[in-house]
């Protein structure tokens, strides 16, 4: 089992719609989240962080389920901008800030 | 600020040949971190380094070596490529926690 999971779509959806995606990690005692986006053929940047209260930046929403172990990302009113790979990510190791990546949600917002 | 850097930006090799990846790093940053990144896999981090002088094995260490002889480079090395090292690899660094910022990323190709 992968320690992050992700669906890895496509997604395919009409500029101005929402859209979440979601994802599973594996170890419990994983401390710090976030997504981050990495566009085609380029490499990846910090999207945001995710806390345990949720958090938004913009039309981002960043949720957390410790219980559940489970961490969604809600886009609204999708942008062509949007377009790219949503990479979840989780630390556990607690030491030396060493990230494991999801292999990515693919999203295509279309005209 | 040029960020992070990494050369080449592209290579093949044959079986056999070895090669240096360079990471280089404009921040000041005391981490960094090699990954390799593969269709449906994620990004799998190779080896790390918490400072100058210091390297440490990450997820998928066999068959590379680093060095990190002075603070802002980082380097990668193949000493014998094989065609399962055929990859994009990804070089970042972070000082903030858990934010890595990453270079460009160099595509290799082992025939």
């Amino acid at each position: 089992r992968k320690e992050v999971e992700q669906d890895p779509g496509p997604f395919n959806v009409p500029e101005g719609a929402t859209v979440a995606f979601n994802c599973t990690y594996s170890n419990s005692a994983s401390q710090s989240f976030f997504w981050y986006r990495q566009d085609c053929r380029k490499e990846p940047k910090l999207l945001m962080s995710v806390y345990s209260s949720g958090n938004e930046d913009g039309r981002f929403t960043a949720q957390l389920n410790r219980a559940s172990q489970y961490i969604s990302l809600l886009i609204r009113d999708s942008k062509l901008s949007d377009s790219a790979t949503y990479l979840c990510v989780v630390n556990h190791q607690g030491s030396a800030r060493q990230l494991t990546f999801g292999s990515g949600t693919q999203l295509t917002v279309l005209p | 600020n040029a960020g992070v850097t990494q050369t080449p930006k592209f290579r093949v090799l044959k079986t056999g040949q070895s090669m240096t990846l360079l990471c280089a790093q404009d921040m000041n940053h005391e981490y960094m971190y090699w990954y390799r990144q593969d269709p449906g896999m994620g990004l799998r981090l190779i080896h790390y380094s918490v400072g100058e002088g210091t390297t440490a094995k990450g997820e998928v260490p066999d068959g590379y070596n680093v060095s990190r002889l002075k603070k802002q480079n980082f380097l990668l090395g193949l000493e014998s490529a094989a065609p399962s090292q055929t990859s994009v690899y990804f070089c970042a660094s972070s000082s903030a926690p858990y934010e890595q910022y990453f270079g460009p990323g160099t595509r290799l190709t082992v025939t």
